[in-house]
């Protein structure tokens, strides 16, 4: 069955370093992969898309690979300030498309 | 625009009990969601429409669980009766969907707590 990993521990770094999250996925082959940050007590809110063709997105701080030999993705935070503190979550389309399936998301606390 | 719409916020009700959750998507999405999060099992898809029709509902729990859509602006996620494991956070989630799905637009979740 269709597997997505995130990294369970939290990402603690320092204001100003650049954060990098991993997605792993297994029995998948994606068009498109997603990333979503949630806030507390908040639905989570789209960040990015990047599809199969495309190695690298950016928008602003924010870049996202996509290696589909490695089934991977990393999402990175430049720059980083205590307001990118949340959970991201990666996301990808469910077997029969038209729906997303989520992974469980990594927190990330960016210190002053 | 308003965005995704939920009611109501917060339930808090006792073992079998009738829930019902709202959710009025945005104006001119085609597609809606409905998600489970909880901290062990993160967020999980429990059934999407597309154009008011039911398209996948496997994630669906139980027989417990029932889900419509009665018209475009408007669905509901209905629990009878209602456990104590069923006690999280669910969202109702939009989009517009054409070639692939696009971008999900998220509400603010209904949390639930069943005691």
């Amino acid at each position: 069955s269709q597997k997505i990993e995130q990294n369970s521990e939290a990402l603690n770094i320092q204001e100003g370093k650049t954060a990098t999250l991993t997605c792993n996925y297994t029995n998948y082959s994606p068009a498109y992969l997603q990333w979503y940050r949630q806030d507390p007590g908040r639905g989570p809110v789209f960040l990015l898309l990047i599809r199969e063709n495309e190695k690298e997105k950016r928008k602003e701080r924010l870049k996202v690979t996509f290696d589909t030999t490695l089934k991977q993705s990393l999402f990175h935070i430049t720059a980083s300030q205590p307001a990118d503190s949340a959970t991201y979550l990666c996301a990808l389309e469910v077997d029969s498309g038209y729906a997303l399936n989520f992974g469980k998301g990594t927190s990330l606390l960016v210190t002053p | 625009d308003a965005g995704v719409i939920q009611s109501p916020r917060h339930e808090v009700t006792e073992m079998g009990q009738e829930v019902t959750l709202r959710c009025k998507p945005i104006s001119g999405h085609n597609s809606l969601f409905w998600y489970r999060q909880t901290m062990m099992r993160g967020l999980e898809l429990l059934i999407y429409f597309n154009n008011n029709v039911p398209i996948d509902d496997s994630g669906m729990p139980e027989d417990r669980f029932s889900a419509k859509m009665p018209n475009a602006s408007f669905s509901t996620l209905k629990i009878q009766p209602s456990e104590p494991r069923d006690s999280a956070v669910y969202f109702c989630a939009s989009s517009l969907v054409q070639i692939n799905t696009g971008e999900l637009f998220f509400g603010e979740g209904s949390r639930l707590t069943v005691l």
